[in-house]
């Protein structure tokens, strides 16, 4: 099941803070995150582990709430560069389940940054 | 070190044609998963492959079909197009399941 990212979009001024919530209906082992330029391809950020290992970018930040089954990615100080659309994609099976591990994404939230 | 190509950029069909794309992962990464983007829907996950092996596979008919080589570049497969298939296709290479994804810039399928 997809899980679903609010909100679906966000229009911010430079050096705002934004919060992107993905939230899922099955317990969750993993979560990724993903920023897609127009015209582009999605661009890995963040993997967040049940257990609370985090691996990933050093200008942004995520939660993993495994009991909630939800993640949020943190962007603080926005610049233009953060403009695009974020994707969460999650992981229902543990990262060493494999033929099992499939990851599901949300549809995504459009993030527009202006000057 | 060269990232994930995939090929061709773009494709234009009819229906009832079929079509084959085809996508080179990073050296090394043995995962090669592909998904279906359209807009509104986010990325749809259709197959992934791993050591020749299909691993895993979304809610897609049969006509999605696919397939990896022994030096881990994967070709997709969609026969009897149908409209509703117009789509970005993106391919994404990883070490193994469950690492990053490193993303083509995919495959821009249209059926007239």
């Amino acid at each position: 099941q997809q899980p679903v990212q609010s909100p679906q979009a966000v229009i911010l001024r430079e050096g705002e803070d934004a919060v992107i919530n993905c939230s899922s209906s099955k317990a969750l082992y993993s979560v990724h995150w993903y920023r897609q330029k127009h015209g582009e391809a999605p661009v890995f950020l963040m993997i967040l582990l049940k257990g609370g290992e985090q691996k990933g970018h050093e200008k942004i930040s995520a939660s993993f709430n495994e009991k909630k089954q939800q993640s949020s990615l943190y962007l603080t100080a926005s610049q233009l560069s953060y403009s695009g659309t974020y994707f969460c994609g999650t992981g229902a099976t543990p990262v060493s389940g494999g033929s099992n591990y499939k990851l599901t994404f949300g549809k995504g939230t459009l993030l527009t940054v202006n000057p | 070190k060269a990232g994930v190509t995939q090929t061709p950029r773009y494709l234009i069909k009819t229906r009832g044609q079929q079509v084959t794309l085809s996508c080179s992962p990073i050296s090394g990464h043995r995962s090669v998963s592909w998904y279906q983007q359209t807009p509104g829907q986010g990325l749809q996950f259709l197959f992934e492959y791993f050591s020749e092996t299909q691993r895993n596979k979304g809610n897609f008919p049969g006509r999605f079909s696919g397939r990896q080589f022994s030096n881990s570049r994967s070709e997709m497969n969609v026969s009897t197009l149908e409209l509703g298939d117009s789509a970005l296709y993106l391919c994404a290479s990883s070490l193994v399941s469950g690492e990053k994804l490193f993303f083509g810039s995919g495959t821009q399928l249209s059926v007239l």
